[in-house]
């Protein structure tokens, strides 16, 4: 099955740096990668997604790269803001094309900003 | 708000005791999957229905059950619980049986004392 590996578990920035999370996964199938912020307390929640006909995808201050050779994505958070503080999980997945279809996360990012 | 329901949001019980967590999907997803996160872990998949049957299990123990009810409502049943157990239990929902957004709910806390 597919295995999602995160780093780093733990991001301590300044508020107005730049945060980057990296994951990586192991089936080659995977075509859907998705990421989820989950604030203390809360339900996780979708804030970026990319499938593997793309190679980036902005939205505002986030954005998502993907590296299908490498079998790597990642996540980059620019002006990061203490509401930025929370636990980041990537996931993988793949729709219709053989592999797993069942998100696999991994196992999270804690992002402090500090103000 | 996701349009996710949980209940309960929290839950005490004893060890060897049996519990319930029920969710009702967003209006309009047939898709149900359960998560359970622990301590300092990720997100782990228990189970996915799709439309009243199962259609995929991850690492779910053996006294663990659930299904999904005509309604579309799903329930997890845990059985036998042991102190390991105490985690939160995340369900999720989605349009599409194989692919897209997750919906989550807010989580039923079990502890198992």
């Amino acid at each position: 099955g597919e295995n999602v590996e995160q780093h780093p578990s733990t991001l301590s920035v300044q508020e107005g740096d730049s945060a980057v999370i990296k994951c990586t996964y192991s089936d080659s199938a995977s075509n859907y990668f998705p990421w989820y912020k989950q604030e203390l307390g809360k339900r996780p929640q979708l804030i970026i997604d990319i499938r593997s006909n793309v190679g980036e995808k902005k939205d505002q201050r986030i954005a998502v790269t993907l590296n299908k050779t490498a079998k790597h994505f990642s996540l980059h958070i620019t002006e990061t803001q203490p509401e930025d503080s929370a636990v980041y999980f990537c996931a993988a997945s793949s729709g219709g094309s053989g592999g797993s279809y069942i998100p696999t996360f991994g196992r999270g990012t804690s992002l402090i900003v500090h103000p | 708000d996701s349009g996710v329901t949980q209940t309960p949001k929290h839950l005490i019980t004893a060890t060897g005791q049996r519990v319930t967590l029920r969710c009702s999907p967003r209006s309009g997803d047939l898709s149900v999957y359960w998560y359970q996160q622990s301590l300092d872990q990720g997100l782990q998949f228990l189970i996915q229905y799709y439309n009243g049957e199962e259609r995929a299990k991850g690492n779910i123990l053996e006294r663990f059950s659930a299904q999904q009810f005509p309604d579309l409502h799903s329930e997890l049943n845990l059985s036998s619980l042991e102190l390991g157990d105490s985690a939160l239990y995340f369900c999720a929902s989605s349009v599409l049986e194989n692919t897209g957004e997750l919906f989550f709910g807010e989580g039923s806390r079990l502890t198992v004392l």
